[in-house]
């Protein structure tokens, strides 16, 4: 069965800080995809990656971070040098080969202040 | 370009009644997916359609909650008999087949 696990229920850090996101999946596919969503408190969810269980490049977008490392089944998702508007919850997602069914996470509300 | 939109916003009902919701997705893409957010969650699982065609139904939902997509157009999540645990967020999300989902604002039920 597929799971997504987000350990961090809350983060709490001051502006400017760096903060890394957790994300644990179980899955027996050997093809799968994964996602990370942003929740702002306006409460819409907004895209921000998509990774193939083959590609395990990491990616670096601004100031957004990935680390997808097989070995230990996990998409980690960093923020450098945080902002007050990044503010929300962050949720990892994962989605078997046909793209059918997506299993989130439960989220990690992240919280900058000023 | 238009997102997805989801209508109405935010339904209050009372146990029992039935209650519809509808989903327009982006225009160009053929795959549709329903998902209900309840506090502190992330969005469940509930239905899937590629086009018209119902490909997957969460065994969580129950008989009395059926999904329609006709034309694979626009969808429509209609639950019947409303019970207070239907109380949660509906979400709305349409993706092309490059598998990213992209979110509806939403539809808040009350069951009162």
């Amino acid at each position: 069965a597929q799971k997504v696990t987000q350990a961090q229920t809350e983060i709490s850090v001051v502006e400017k800080e760096d903060v890394t996101l957790d994300c644990v999946y179980e899955t027996r596919d050997t093809t799968y995809y994964l996602f990370w969503y942003k929740q702002p408190p306006s409460g819409e969810l907004v895209f921000l990656i998509r990774r193939n269980s083959f590609d395990e490049q990491n990616e670096i977008s601004g100031r957004y971070s990935w680390n997808f490392q097989k070995s230990t089944s996990s998409f980690n998702f960093t923020i450098t040098a945080s902002q007050v508007v990044d503010s929300a919850v962050y949720f990892c997602a994962l989605s078997e080969a046909g793209g059918f069914k997506t299993i989130f996470g439960a989220g990690t509300r992240l919280f900058v202040k000023a | 370009d238009t997102g997805v939109s989801q209508n109405p916003r935010h339904k209050i009902t009372k146990r029992g009644q039935n209650v519809t919701f509808r989903c327009d997705p982006i225009s160009e893409h053929n795959r549709l997916y329903w998902y209900r957010q309840t506090l502190g969650q992330g969005p469940e699982f509930l239905t899937y359609f590629q086009n018209e065609a119902q490909l997957e139904k969460s065994r969580l939902l129950s008989d009395r909650f059926s999904a329609e997509r006709p034309k694979g157009s626009f969808s429509t999540l209609e639950i019947q008999r409303t019970e207070q645990g239907d109380s949660a967020m509906y979400l709305c999300a349409s993706s092309s087949p490059s598998y990213e989902q992209y979110f509806g604002p939403g539809t808040r039920l009350t069951v009162t």
